[in-house]
């Protein structure tokens, strides 16, 4: 989920499991969505995309979900490999003043044990 | 295909400095976005440029501005540099804007001291 002040929250898990990240966001006027991975010493890399016309969209081994009525964005990661570890965060834009404006949430790190 | 290129990697610069980033994107790509990283504040967005001219524009102060030239190529500039302006600078680059898929660089670590 989101983190709070300086410490990313963490999610370890096993390979081979399957892992769900969670974000919740802020603008209910958002109306696309991204989920970024970042690994140490890289730039964000996107993962994959929703608009808020859908509920859910598969990728390659990942899923993302959206709940506009809680403002939730899960992404799901089925079995989960070592070269999954990164920070993982999501990007909501919405129309402020005419102009999109991009905002990040603040990432979770993912752990993944061999 | 050349991914988003950013120089220099790393930077030192003292206090009062002012500081050019530059950032070369995807060929074809014609919207190039710059964001600030750091541990304390995550990413921001600091502002996009299309086709020459800014189009999207954060909340950070006048100190940090940019420009985008005919090839797409962008420079950001940040003058009067602070301690609290020590962060990853991210340029990210797409076909044409918000609603396309970013390819970001590796940043530039700007370091004030």
């Amino acid at each position: 989920g989101e983190s709070v002040g300086l410490h990313l929250p963490t999610l370890s898990v096993q390979e081979g499991d399957n892992s769900i990240i969670n974000c919740a966001y802020s603008n209910s006027a958002s109306d696309y969505f991204i989920w970024y991975k970042q690994e140490s010493g890289k730039g964000p890399q996107f993962i994959i995309d929703i608009r808020s016309n859908m509920d859910k969209r598969q990728g390659q081994r990942v899923t993302v979900l959206l709940n506009k009525t809680v403002k939730h964005l899960s992404l799901q990661i089925a079995a989960t490999q070592p070269g999954d570890s990164a920070v993982y965060f999501c990007a909501e834009r919405s129309k402020a003043g005419g102009s999109y404006i991009p905002t990040f949430g603040r990432g979770t790190s993912l752990i993944v044990h061999p | 295909k050349a991914g988003v290129t950013q120089t220099p990697r790393y930077l030192i610069k003292t206090r009062g400095q002012q500081v050019t980033l530059s950032c070369s994107p995807i060929s074809g790509h014609r919207s190039v976005s710059w964001y600030q990283q750091t541990p304390g504040q995550g990413l921001q967005f600091l502002f996009e440029y299309f086709s020459e001219t800014q189009r999207n524009k954060g909340n950070f102060p006048g100190r940090f501005s940019g420009r985008q030239f005919s090839n797409s190529r962008s420079e950001m500039n940040v003058s009067t540099l602070e301690l609290g302006d020590s962060a990853l600078y991210l340029c990210a680059s797409s076909l044409d804007g918000p609603r396309t898929e970013a390819f970001f660089g590796q940043g530039t670590r700007l370091t004030v001291v």
